[in-house]
């Protein structure tokens, strides 16, 4: 079945630096591809999606780009603030759109 | 403002009890989700519905079970018979029916002693 892998975290960086959290899929057709973000004690906001291959999804200053021939949707962002501390969810929705998969999600922490 | 409402946020129950989550959306979505959150593991699902009336078994949905009688609730009842119980409960609703974008609700924390 479709699945997605995560780097493990936790992560933990110094504010104003570079972040990356890779994350690939495994999937039949052609899915689309989410990140998520959940903070303390609450559920998970949409971040950012990309519906086609190399599509690339943004919001906040994070970017992630849809590559079907290395089946990725890496989450980058150039210069991360301590408010960026959450942790962080690849997804992948399935053809028709039934269902949502998770990966196992990347605590991130950012340091002042 | 349209969303979706979890209740309560945090719920203790005795072993052996079984016990009711609350879900209420007031976005007019046809379909709807159980997901179940614990450390390290990510999100599994749980149930869903993508219509009234109808429900389908996720990933994980021994010792579960589900109504979907009103569009805009879909409780979910977690049974005795389910056997690590506790755990962070997320409900959502899918808003994009093309290509699967969801609406979260808060989540509910059961603890069971």
């Amino acid at each position: 079945g479709d699945s997605v892998t995560q780097m493990e975290g936790p992560v933990t960086l110094s504010e104003e630096a570079f972040l990356t959290i890779n994350c690939t899929y495994t999937a039949t057709g052609y899915p689309s591809l989410f990140w998520y973000v959940q903070y303390p004690g609450e559920g998970l906001q949409l971040l950012l999606k990309a519906t086609k291959a190399d599509d690339k999804g943004s919001n906040k200053g994070f970017e992630a780009t849809y590559r079907k021939e290395t089946t990725s949707f890496h989450l980058e962002k150039g210069s991360v603030q301590v408010s960026d501390s959450a942790v962080y969810f690849c997804a992948l929705s399935d053809e028709g759109a039934q269902k949502l998969v998770f990966g196992q999600g990347t605590r991130l922490t950012i340091n002042p | 403002d349209g969303g979706i409402t979890q209740s309560p946020k945090y719920l203790f129950r005795k072993e052996g009890q079984n016990v009711t989550l609350s879900c209420e959306q007031n976005l007019n979505h046809d379909a709807m989700y159980w997901y179940r959150q614990d450390p390290g593991q990510g999100l599994r699902l749980i149930y869903y519905s993508q219509i009234v009336n109808d429900f389908q078994k996720g990933d994980i949905a021994e010792g579960y079970s589900v109504s979907r009688e009103k569009k805009e609730s879909f409780p979910l009842t977690v049974t005795s018979a389910q056997k690590n119980p506790t755990a962070f409960y997320l409900c959502a609703s899918r808003w994009d029916t093309i290509f699967g974008g969801y609406t979260f609700g808060s989540g509910t924390r059961l603890t069971v002693v």
